[in-house]
């Protein structure tokens, strides 16, 4: 298995709904990521995890709640998210930090709050 | 993070090759150079990845100048399917940044059949 999987693809969420974002990898990788992209921009890291603990929290606000329940799963829980929020939310894995390969990236969960 | 400068687009005719340039002046002695590609509506996608020798894979070719503050992604022969943006990236290999992928505004590839 050579994949990130994200679920759901397309979310649809109001101001005050929770909800979860999902990935998922098999491929024995202890990093993972999140980034953000809006449209016609390029993704922006937002957290990173290593070996199930969080690395770097790129000053993302606390309505991102990152959570990393073990070496395949990352999870992105939303909370009273604003209209601005919507874009492209990607997750990615690599190796490990120290690896100079490649990461893997999800075709990504496309949100909108509305 | 070191920066990198590329062109916002570039054209190519169906199965010809395709040049991409990309300049990182500043980049340190133990950066490694990443090349990645977006499709619409699709993740990024790894395309190749070198240090300071050129680098050859099924997708592409990597060439790094001497002195590495430049190298070239090539692809042989355009195909519509590499219509895509992409992206060269300076993976820091030591300090807090290290692993990190951070994305500048990559070059916008049109392929014209």
């Amino acid at each position: 298995d050579t994949e990130v999987t994200q679920t759901p693809k397309h979310l649809v969420m109001g101001m005050t709904n929770k909800k979860s974002l999902k990935c998922e990898q098999h491929m024995g990788h202890r990093a993972m990521y999140w980034y953000k992209q809006k449209a016609k921009k390029p993704p922006e890291l937002m957290f990173v995890y290593s070996y199930e603990k969080l690395s770097i929290n790129e000053s993302v606000p606390s309505r991102f709640s990152p959570e990393c329940p073990n070496s395949s799963l990352l999870n992105l829980h939303l909370h009273a998210l604003q209209p601005e929020d919507s874009a492209l939310y990607l997750c990615a894995s690599s190796q490990d930090r120290q690896s100079t390969y490649g990461y893997t990236f999800g075709s990504g969960t496309r949100l909108t709050v509305v | 993070d070191a920066k990198t400068t590329q062109p916002n687009s570039m054209e190519s005719n169906e199965e010809e090759p395709v040049h991409l340039p990309c300049n990182h002046s500043t980049i340190s002695g133990t950066d490694y150079i990443h090349w990645y590609r977006q499709l619409p509506s699709q993740g990024p996608e790894y395309v190749i990845h070198g240090l300071t020798s050129n680098v050859n894979n099924r997708m592409a070719s990597l060439a790094i100048a001497e002195d590495r503050k430049s190298s070239t992604l090539i692809l042989h022969r355009a195909t519509l399917r590499d219509a895509a943006v992409y992206y060269c990236i300076l993976r820091a290999n030591y300090g807090g940044s290290q692993g990190n992928l951070i994305f500048g505004k990559g070059t916008k590839l049109s392929v014209k059949p």
